[in-house]
C-alpha cells in the first residue's frame, strides 16, 4: 500500500535554532517527492521537488534531503524563524498513472516562539 | 504565489442548503483538482479534471458534484449540506511540463 509517514507529529522550537523533519514513504513507482508549507487556514506552497537522481535540494534557509534506496527524506530548516510556524507536508508522487498521483503525509506541525 | 483562487474562504450554511464552491486559474493549466483536508489530517483527492469537460471522481469518495465548461473554472457544488461535509475544501491545478501542483487558499465549510 503506498503510504507516506511523517515524523513528528508536532514540534516547538525556539526562535533561531534548527531542526529537521521527517518523511518515509512506500510509494512505488516514485516519480518526485515534495514538501509544501501550509499555514493556517491556507493552502499548501511548494518548497522543493526531487527527483530520483537528486539527493539535496535548497530554498534559502530550506534544505531537503533524499535517499531513494531507504524510501526516505528529511527538511532541515535552519536558524527559525516565527513566520516558518506552519505545517509541513511531504508529497510523493508516482509515475504509473496519467495523473501523476499524489500521496500526502499528514504533515508535521511547527511552532516557533520566540 | 500562485494564481487560483477560491471563494468563498468562509462558509457557514445550514443543514439541507444547497452551496458552490468556486475554484478559479489564471494560469491555462489543464487539470485542476478538489481536496478534503480534515484537521491533522492529510489531503484527500475527491474530484479532478483533466481539461474541458473532463471530471473524474478521487479516492475519497464524496457527495459533492463538479463541473469543468471553462479551462479557468472548476466549481464543486453540494447539492444537501450535511454537518459530515463539515470540512476544508482545497482546489488545486497543474502544468503540463513539471506537474507541479498549485494550490488555492482553500474554504472553510461548515455545516450546522
Amino acid at each position: 500500500k503506498n503510504q507516506v509517514e511523517q515524523s513528528p507529529q508536532s514540534l516547538i522550537i525556539l526562535e533561531g535554532k534548527n531542526c529537521t523533519l521527517q518523511c518515509n514513504y512506500t510509494v512505488s513507482p516514485f516519480s518526485n517527492l515534495r514538501w509544501y508549507k501550509q499555514d493556517t487556514g491556507r493552502g499548501p506552497v511548494s518548497l522543493t521537488i526531487m527527483t530520483f537522481s537528486e539527493n539535496t535540494k535548497s530554498n534559502g534557509r530550506y534544505t531537503a534531503t533524499l535517499d531513494a534506496d531507504t524510501k526516505q527524506s528529511s527538511l532541515h530548516i535552519t536558524a527559525s524563524q516565527l513566520s516558518d510556524s506552519a505545517s509541513y507536508i511531504c508529497v510523493v508522487s508516482d509515475r504509473g498513472s496519467t495523473l501523476g498521483r499524489l500521496y500526502f503525509g499528514r504533515g508535521t506541525q511547527l511552532t516557533v516562539w520566540p | 504565489e500562485a494564481d487560483i483562487y477560491q471563494t468563498p474562504r468562509y462558509l457557514v450554511i445550514g443543514t439541507g442548503k444547497k452551496i458552490t464552491l468556486e475554484c478559479s486559474q489564471t494560469m491555462g493549466h489543464d487539470k485542476m483538482y478538489w481536496y478534503q483536508q480534515d484537521p491533522g489530517m492529510e489531503l484527500h483527492l475527491i474530484h479532478y479534471s483533466y481539461g474541458v469537460n473532463s471530471t473524474e471522481k478521487g479516492d475519497l469518495s464524496s457527495e459533492s458534484t463538479v463541473s469543468r465548461i471553462r479551462t479557468e473554472h472548476f466549481p464543486l457544488t453540494l447539492e444537501s449540506a450535511r454537518p459530515s461535509h463539515t470540512s476544508q475544501y482545497l482546489c488545486a491545478s497543474s502544468d503540463r511540463v513539471r506537474g507541479e501542483q498549485y494550490f488555492g487558499p482553500g474554504t472553510r465549510l461548515t455545516v450546522t
